[in-house]
């Protein structure tokens, strides 16, 4: 079974500062697929950023970028240049590849980490 | 691209009553849907799996008689829960997986639903 740990429950960054949101997981699989998710005060799931295990080059989204260390099982998010809308729990997510006729989609997701970005 | 909705966005409801809650995928179909719930200040519990045309699969410990699902077309999947009591009080939200640069693992969210039982 997969699992996904976020030691972390909250955090707080200053605005226009860096911060680094860490996630490990716990899988035996080699091909996978690693997500972090931001759900604001609206509780909306928004989809931040992805990563395919394959790929050794860091996924980047603008400000958000993520620092995949495949042997440690770690996936951390770095938010530069914090906004106040970056405030928001954050959700760290694995998947396993869907196979046709077989896959089910399943996400298992970290128990979040809170940010709150201090004007 | 990829947008989910869910309705309502906020039900109150008498003991006793039954709610449904619906979910749709807007610009694409999903044949397959999940439903989560989420505590305040906790992580997502997925609570089941909604295939089109087929039974859902239900997470240990969720009640099937208490959560109906069905999910009859390719864009609308409905949860209803039944008789429901103060304890069922909770944020449900759904999902659905689809494409996003050739990742179909990739699952985009609806803006869930709150639920009060009184």
């Amino acid at each position: 079974a997969q699992t996904v740990t976020q030691s972390q429950p909250e955090m707080s960054v200053q605005e226009a500062e860096t911060v680094t949101l860490s996630c490990t997981y716990d899988t035996s699989e080699s091909n996978y697929y690693l997500f972090w998710y931001k759900q604001p005060p609206s509780r909306q799931m928004i989809l931040v950023i992805r990563q395919e295990a394959y790929k050794q080059q860091n996924a980047t989204e603008n400000r958000f970028s993520v620092n995949f260390q495949k042997a440690a099982k770690s996936f951390s998010l770095k938010i530069s240049d914090s906004q106040l809308g970056d405030t928001a729990m954050y959700f760290c997510a694995f998947i396993l590849p869907y196979i046709s006729g077989a896959g089910s989609y399943q996400l298992t997701f970290g128990k979040g980490t809170k940010l709150s970005v201090i004007p | 691209g990829a947008v989910v909705s869910q309705h309502p966005s906020r039900v109150i409801c008498k003991s006793g009553t039954s709610v449904k809650i619906e979910c749709r995928s807007l610009d694409f179909q999903a044949t397959t849907m999940f439903w989560y719930r989420q505590f305040p200040k906790q992580s997502l519990m997925l609570m089941a799996t909604s295939n089109e045309g087929s039974k859902a699969t239900y997470e240990q410990g969720v009640e099937k008689d208490k959560f109906l699902i069905n999910h009859a077309s390719l864009t609308l999947s409905t949860l209803t829960v039944t008789s429901a009591h103060p304890e069922d009080s909770s944020f449900y939200i759904c999902s659905a997986p689809g494409l996003a640069g050739g990742l179909q693992e990739t699952q985009y969210f609806g803006p869930g639903t709150r639920l009060l039982v009184l």
